[in-house]
């Protein structure tokens, strides 16, 4: 399967910090990203759609200005978590699609995940 | 064993024994279905996946089921080993949907040895 990485593994920040996230595909071009956030023992939940070149759609709920993602290049995708707050403190999963030809898969390829702690 | 993935239940069997892992899906518009599995602190990593003009797919150990008629996924592993202890998701897709996965609750296979 596809390589996806993050940066960092694990993350540990004070209140009122922000904390940059990053997601990279390792061998193939991703064009668009998915950004997710995880709770223990519950199922992911999609944050945002990032899309190279262009601005994030993000979902019902989620804070535009609270959770920047920026997708500068087909392999890199980073999402900033401004003046983080003890209640952001979660598992952050990015996944993303790898290309064939014009089509981009529908199998989504998931990176290790960012353990982010906010004292 | 057998586990119905509604919420997250925890299936355990003895090691060498068959799992069976079951999901019910929401979207009866869905027509492609991927199966993950996530250990404890990782990423989830693609197992299999199943388009909807089929009915079953075989890999390694494992094989997918699916049932279009009662909107019903199940993983089955065979010869379960403890490596395969892990939570495991269904996650179902459909044209038109930007490529958003639609995820399953979960369910945590505690494999025994």
């Amino acid at each position: 399967g596809a390589v996806v990485s993050q940066h960092p593994s694990r993350v540990i920040c004070k209140s009122g910090t922000s904390v940059k996230i990053e997601c990279r595909s390792l061998d193939f071009q991703a064009t668009t990203m998915f950004w997710y956030r995880q709770f223990p023992k519950k199922s992911l939940m999609l944050m945002a759609t990032s899309n190279e070149g262009s601005k994030a759609t993000y979902e019902q709920g989620v804070e535009k200005d609270k959770f920047l993602i920026n997708h500068a290049s087909l392999t890199l995708s980073t999402l900033t978590v401004t003046s983080a707050h003890p209640e952001d403190s979660s598992f952050y999963i990015c996944s993303t699609s790898p290309r064939e030809g014009r089509s981009v898969l529908e199998t989504q390829y998931f990176g290790p995940g960012t353990r982010l702690l906010v004292l | 064993g057998e586990s119905v993935g509604l919420h997250l239940p925890t299936l355990s069997v003895q090691e060498g024994d068959n799992s069976i892992i079951n999901c019910a899906y929401s979207n009866s518009a869905s027509d492609y279905f991927i199966w993950y599995k996530q250990e404890s602190g990782k990423g989830p990593q693609f197992i299999i996946d199943i388009r909807s003009n089929m009915d079953k797919r075989q890999g390694q150990r494992v094989t997918v089921l699916l049932n279009k008629t009662v909107k019903h996924l199940s993983l089955q592993i065979a010869a379960t080993q403890p490596g395969d202890s892990a939570v495991y998701f269904c996650a179902e897709n459909s044209a038109g949907n930007n490529r958003k996965l639609i995820w399953g609750l979960g369910t945590s296979l505690a494999v025994n040895p």
